[in-house]
Formats: C-alpha cells, sequence, structure tokens
C-alpha cells in the first residue's frame, strides 16, 4: 500500500509554545489529509479535513485557531498545535487518500505522534 | 450520528486460539467497514474492509462478515499467533471521502 509519514513520532513541549506536526505521502498525491486525535482508551476522533490549497474543514468543538492546519501542497500537510498546555497532551494521527487507485478509495494512516505539554 | 462499538480489551489469548473481536455500528444508510491494525510503534494499516451487506473481508486469516440485519461487523481469526498481537480498531466510513468514524480499539495479547 501506500506510504505516509508523520512526524516527529514523539515531542515534549513547554505550555504556551508552539508545536507543528507534518504528515507526508511519499509514492501518491494526496488531494485530502485528515487529521485524528486518540484520547487514552477512547476511540480516533477526526478533528479536520484538509483538502490541498483550500481552508481546512473542522470538526465542531475543534478549535481552528489553535489547531492551525495547512496543505499547501499534494503531498504534505501540516498541524500546528499552537499555545500548547497540557490538556493539548494526545495522540495526533493523520491519513490521507487521493489520486487514482487504491489511493483513492483507501486512507493511508502515518504512525502518529504522542504530544507531550509540561 | 454514526458511530461504532466494540469490545473493551484487552483480549489475551494463547497461541492458536480462537479469536473474535465484536464490532457494532449505528449508521444511516449503507456505509462501508473496516478492520484497522495497530501494531506497536506504527500507524494504523487496513486489514479488511467490506462494502455491503453481506460481503466478507478477509486477510492474512482474519474474516468480518458486514451483517446488516445485526448491524455488525465482528473479527474473526481461526488460530492466533504472537506476531497479531496489536491494536484493532473497527471503523465505518458513510460519505464518500474516507471521512472515518471509529470505534475504541481492542488490545489483542497472545502468548506463546
Amino acid at each position: 500500500g501506500a506510504v505516509v509519514s508523520q512526524h516527529p513520532s514523539r515531542v515534549i513541549c513547554k505550555s504556551g509554545t508552539s508545536v507543528k506536526i507534518e504528515c507526508r505521502s511519499l509514492d501518491f498525491q494526496a488531494t485530502t489529509m485528515f487529521w485524528y486525535r486518540q484520547f487514552p482508551k477512547q476511540s480516533l476522533m477526526l478533528m479536520a479535513t484538509s483538502n490541498e490549497g483550500s481552508k481546512a474543514t473542522y470538526e465542531q468543538g475543534v478549535e481552528k485557531d489553535k489547531f492551525l492546519i495547512n496543505h499547501a501542497s499534494l503531498t504534505l500537510s501540516t498541524l500546528t498545535v499552537t499555545s500548547a498546555h497540557p490538556e493539548d497532551s494526545s495522540f495526533y494521527i493523520c491519513s490521507a487518500s487521493g489520486g487514482a487507485g487504491e489511493t483513492n478509495t483507501e486512507a493511508f494512516f502515518g504512525q502518529g505522534t504522542r504530544l507531550t505539554v509540561v | 450520528g454514526d458511530s461504532v462499538t466494540q469490545m473493551e480489551g484487552p483480549v489475551t489469548l494463547s497461541e492458536e486460539a480462537f479469536l473474535t473481536i465484536n464490532c457494532t455500528y449505528t449508521a444511516t444508510g449503507y456505509p462501508s467497514l473496516f478492520w484497522y491494525v495497530q501494531y506497536p510503534g506504527e500507524g494504523l494499516q487496513l486489514l479488511l474492509k467490506a462494502t455491503k451487506a453481506d460481503d466478507k473481508g478477509s486477510n492474512k486469516g482474519f474474516e468480518a462478515t458486514y451483517r446488516k440485519e445485526t448491524t455488525s461487523f465482528h473479527l474473526e481469526k481461526g488460530s492466533v499467533q504472537v506476531s497479531d498481537s496489536a491494536v484493532y480498531f473497527c471503523a465505518l466510513e458513510n460519505t464518500g471521502f474516507q471521512k472515518l468514524v471509529f470505534g475504541t480499539g481492542t488490545r489483542l495479547l497472545v502468548s506463546p
């Protein structure tokens, strides 16, 4: 299957600082990327959907000014957690789909990023 | 809204035991159903899927049948291996744009 690379896999930051997480599709063009958040012992919750070249669509309850999403190219989307606080500590995971063939009918996931805000 | 419910874990089995992980869903229309697996330190991988009622998805010895009458998509494997130890997520997609709704995940631990 297609490969999605997410970086970093783990990050620790101080409260009040911003953190950027990258999601790259390595061997296909991702017209759509999704960002999910997973709380301990809970399911992955969709935060937002981003389409290349347009503004992201955020799910209800997700603060768009806090979780900035940029999808400037067909292979890269970024999630920036601004002014991070301990309650933002979580597991963030991206998925990508698009193009032709299997990449158009399946979402491919990155390995996730464990964010810890201290 | 759409939702997925799967059994809480962890599920602990001995090697070669039979596995069932239950999954039920609530959705309007006719969603596609998926099982994803997450091995330690890795991202989610699609294990199998079914796109319409009575379809059976299968891969690597795992099977699941789309049962519309019971709104279920239970995952089964006849003989598990230690290498099957992972977290398994049931999910549905109902928009046509790969926007997935996940269950909480079930951790499977297989001992030799």
